[in-house]
């Protein structure tokens, strides 16, 4: 069936960097664009970041523009972040999501979600 | 940014109420505003899209409606597993989510 499946969340200080990844199954991967979406603890929904099926585009939120990057490798099937210069502010459950639309250009719908991976920002 | 106002923050109602929720953004997005129902220590999981839209398997009972700046989610007839909590989210311009409601059994 289709699934997201996160993983590389833990604790890290302040300063430091954590990549996540996201593993793809039962859908064409390189079809869609794909998103990270976090939810600090106790808080709301905040996009993070989203890639272009192929990679072409990424668009980033203000909040970790020039920190993080989003990645991705067609050929294994998973989505990454890359996370530097973590702040305590980046506290939150990391979750990958689908796009629903095939080929989009931009970020649509939020149509297939991950678990989420915990990452913890801490002396 | 576009701003997305979400309200209430929580309501409580009884099981068989009609409840609403509405949505509003800080500039004209069209119909580009989607629901999402988050219970707790889950995922979230689309509902609607395109502001009425029901995304596939979701009951009938869920709906949406709007356009322009101002949205309306509503559950026809409230039922125990409806508790959770609901956002919205645009994509007009880059992706913003309402700061969610909480919707309580009374």
């Amino acid at each position: 069936q289709v699934q997201l499946v996160e993983s590389g969340g833990g604790v890290v200080q302040p300063g430091g960097s954590l990549r996540l990844s996201c593993a793809a199954s039962g859908f064409t991967f390189s079809s869609y664009g794909m998103h990270w979406v976090r939810q600090a603890p106790g808080k709301g929904l905040e996009w993070v970041a989203f890639i272009r099926y192929d990679g072409s585009n990424k668009y980033y939120a203000d909040s970790v523009k020039g920190r993080f990057t989003i990645s991705r490798d067609n050929s294994k099937n998973t989505l990454y972040l890359q996370m530097n210069s973590l702040r305590a502010e980046d506290t939150a459950v990391y979750y990958c999501a689908k796009d629903r639309s095939i080929f989009g250009v931009v970020g649509d719908a939020f149509d297939i979600w991950g678990q989420g991976t915990m990452v913890t920002v801490s002396s | 940014d576009i701003q997305m106002t979400q309200s209430p923050s929580s309501l409580s109602a009884s099981v068989g109420d009609r409840v609403t929720i509405t949505c509003q953004a800080s500039q004209d997005i069209s119909n580009y505003l989607n629901w999402y129902q988050q219970k707790p220590g889950k995922a979230p999981k689309l509902l609607i899209y395109d502001a009425s839209n029901l995304e596939t398997g979701v009951p009938s009972r869920f709906s949406g409606s709007g356009s322009g700046t101002d949205f309306t989610f509503t559950i026809s007839s409230l039922q125990p597993e409806d508790i959770a909590t609901y956002y919205c989210q645009q994509y007009d311009n880059l992706p913003t989510f309402g700061g969610g409601t909480k919707v309580e059994i009374k």
